[in-house]
């Protein structure tokens, strides 16, 4: 059965470095979404993606977030500069026309020291 | 906006007793499907159900059962004869869709289920 997949499982890294976390969705799948979790709370949505464009994206999406498809099946997420308060669970999702139907990859844990 | 609420933080619960796991929605939408998701301690999300708005009926697979009432905005989950196993935290969530949008998922803050022998 297809999967997302994502890369690296675990990543640490420094304060203000930057950090791409890597997403390879669902072969014909549309539509991609980043998702965080914090240590301990929910799941929180940071942003929608489609058509090579941002469709929505959250309150914690903010100028230091950007995300990209640059080559047709990867989609990935920057943190330009990272703080601590970004260490958490990133889960990237994508589905095909059925925007509900969303499949999630294995996430990948950020620490930020 | 959407929101959803799972008022209970933490269960415990001993094998073979049955546990229900309570979720209360808010939408404006009358389309909109619900969601119960597992997370071991491994930390991946397993799904484990959807449920459309239109969709009120019952489901059970296997131990696992759903109460979706729209009336009262809830779609409850029980397991029956837990199992150690059955341990991690249960989410529910929301997403508010119309085909050919994209649609984000607005999760609950999550219910920890402890099964002990």
């Amino acid at each position: 059965e297809p999967e997302v997949t994502q890369t690296p499982s675990h990543q640490v890294t420094q304060m203000g470095q930057e950090v791409i976390l890597r997403c390879v969705p669902i072969s014909n799948h549309l539509y991609f979404y980043w998702y965080r979790q914090i240590l301990g709370q929910k799941v929180e949505f940071l942003v929608s993606f489609y058509n090579n464009e941002i469709s929505e994206k959250s309150e914690i999406f903010d100028d230091q977030f950007s995300v990209e498809r640059p080559d047709g099946s990867n989609f990935t997420l920057k943190i330009r500069s990272t703080k601590l308060e970004d260490s958490a669970m990133y889960f990237c999702a994508s589905s095909d026309n059925r925007p509900y139907e969303q499949y999630f990859g294995p996430g990948t844990r950020l620490t930020v020291t | 906006a959407q929101k959803v609420t799972q008022a209970q933080t933490e269960i415990s619960v001993v094998e073979k007793e049955d546990v229900t796991l309570d979720c209360v929605y808010e939408t404006r939408d009358t389309t909109y499907y619900l969601f119960w998701y597992k997370q071991p301690p491994s930390g991946e999300l397993v799904f484990l159900i959807r449920r459309n708005s239109f969709d009120e009926q019952n489901e059970i697979s296997g131990r696992y059962s759903w109460n979706f009432q729209k009336s009262t905005s809830s779609f409850n989950f029980t397991i029956t004869a837990s199992q150690v196993v059955d341990s991690a935290v249960y989410f529910c969530a929301l997403s508010e869709s119309n085909t050919g949008t994209a649609s984000k998922l607005t999760f609950g803050t999550g219910t920890r289920l402890q099964v002990t022998l």
